[in-house]
């Protein structure tokens, strides 16, 4: 499979948790998105990566919120402190320079 | 500001019936307009790219038309697998890289 892979799938957490979401790009493609998508809504822009560097981050990212590349290869999302706000569909997408972006099937987040 | 509007929210189609989903868009110099589709519960799927007024793109029974303003994506004969939420989605030409997302259209299509 050689598409964006999100690792998990599904996650319930209690409010106050940490958690931390994994991405894993398509392999050449060097530009990373996080978006955020709640019931009824379109993805929502949080942070976007050129190779290891995050160039652009959402008002919509608060200080709970942390988001890395390393290497330029996988992601990782943090969200610290977690609030039942917070819940919803977190989408990784990843494209070759100025082209369409193919996304991963998303993490589900429930915070109880 | 960047922004992209969908019409309908929601669209009903008999089997077979055809249609067209309206997207309209203000960017501030457009780079490209992308449409996806989207089931219950996955991330988008990616459908089209459109660059410039004027072009086209086809695949199978859809076919996605740009103008200055906005976007269609046209539905002929659709089928019940066709049920989905198309998004649209905009990348502006300036410095910095993200896709303006709008909330969707609905379309069922009923057997």
């Amino acid at each position: 499979d050689t598409g964006v892979s999100q690792d998990p799938r599904h996650k319930i957490t209690k409010r106050g948790q940490n958690v931390t979401f994994r991405c894993d790009p398509i392999s050449e493609h060097n530009r990373l998105y996080w978006y955020r998508q709640t019931l009824g809504q379109g993805p929502e822009f949080l942070t976007y990566f050129q190779n290891e560097a995050q160039l652009e981050k959402s008002r919509l990212l608060s200080d709970r919120f942390s988001a890395e590349r390393p290497k330029g290869s996988f992601s990782t999302l943090e969200i610290q402190r977690t609030e039942q706000g917070d819940s919803a569909m977190y989408l990784c997408a990843s494209s070759l320079r100025d082209t369409e972006a193919f996304f991963g099937q998303g993490t589900r987040l429930t915070v109880v | 500001e960047d922004q992209v509007t969908q019409s309908p929210e929601a669209l009903r189609l008999q089997e077979g019936e055809s249609s067209s989903l309206n997207c309209s868009y203000t960017v501030s110099g457009l780079r490209g307009l992308f449409w996806y589709r989207q089931d219950p519960g996955k991330g988008p799927e990616f459908l089209f790219t459109l660059y410039s007024a004027g072009e086209e793109k086809e695949k199978e029974r859809l076919k996605a038309t740009l103008t200055k303003k906005e976007s269609f994506l046209h539905i002929t004969a659709p089928k019940p697998e066709d049920s989905a939420t198309y998004l649209c989605a905009v990348q502006a030409m300036r410095a910095g890289n993200q896709f303006y997302f709008g909330t969707g259209t609905s379309l069922t299509v009923i057997p």
